[in-house]
């Protein structure tokens, strides 16, 4: 079956611009995170949304980065006013509800210029 | 400060003998633990996991121990072949987080080289 998509799947704009980065998960799965993989570093938790509880927004690392899931599928992650230090590699992975093991898109590589 | 560490970034094997790639954490209460690969420019791939209830899970060729006291775990593959050179991402997940969001904290990885 399909596995976790995102789009676009490569994103180079220019600082100050605001982007838009999308997920679909896996059909079923009620849990949808975002992370970031910088340079050299660790996956980040950025936002996890569990059906239709408010998300968990902990991992977020400004009011510039927020995101909304629609219809409980489908997810976007919206960064405004891009800063340099945004440059990475943003995945989004799902999971049924509760279960720990999570399934990962192939990222989202933004670079801001 | 990291609560999940890979102090080896990188490590190279000869294919065929044993691969051990470590990871530590200092938080007490994470109580299960997952290894991930990755291959560039794909998402990282769920390999295997523990439950801290347990020191040992096997599943083919790869094992990962855990050892609590020490608050470590690693992951052994043997034998080791040329397609295992990947990143390996270690992740580990507490039950007891707001709002029962089961984020997963991740290690900075390590490059696994399977030199033929």
């Amino acid at each position: 079956g399909a596995g976790v998509s995102q789009s676009p799947s490569n994103k180079v704009t220019e600082k100050g611009k605001d982007v838009e980065l999308r997920c679909d998960p896996i059909s079923g799965h009620t849990a949808l995170y975002w992370y970031r993989q910088s340079l050299g570093q660790g996956l980040e938790f950025l936002i996890y949304f569990q059906g239709n509880s408010a998300p968990d927004k902990s991992g977020l690392p400004s009011d510039r980065f927020s995101a909304e899931r629609t219809g409980g599928s489908v997810s976007t992650l919206t960064i405004q006013r891009t800063q340099q230090e945004d440059s990475a590699v943003y995945l989004c992975a799902s999971s049924v509800r509760l279960a720990v093991e999570q399934f990962f898109g192939p990222g989202t590589r933004l670079t801001v210029l | 400060d990291q609560q999940v560490k890979q102090n080896s970034p990188s490590l190279s094997v000869q294919e065929g003998r044993i691969s051990i790639l470590n990871c530590d954490y200092t938080n007490s209460m994470f109580d299960y633990f997952l290894w991930y690969k990755k291959y560039p420019a794909e998402g990282p791939t769920f390999l295997i996991s523990i439950s801290s209830i347990k020191d040992k899970n096997e599943d083919g060729r790869f094992t990962v121990f855990l050892n609590k006291s020490a608050k470590h775990l690693s992951l052994h593959i043997v034998p080791s072949q040329p397609g295992d050179s990947a990143v390996y991402f270690c992740a580990a997940s507490s039950s007891i987080s707001s709002g029962s969001a089961r984020q997963l904290t991740f290690g900075s990885g390590t490059q696994l080289t399977v030199l033929p």
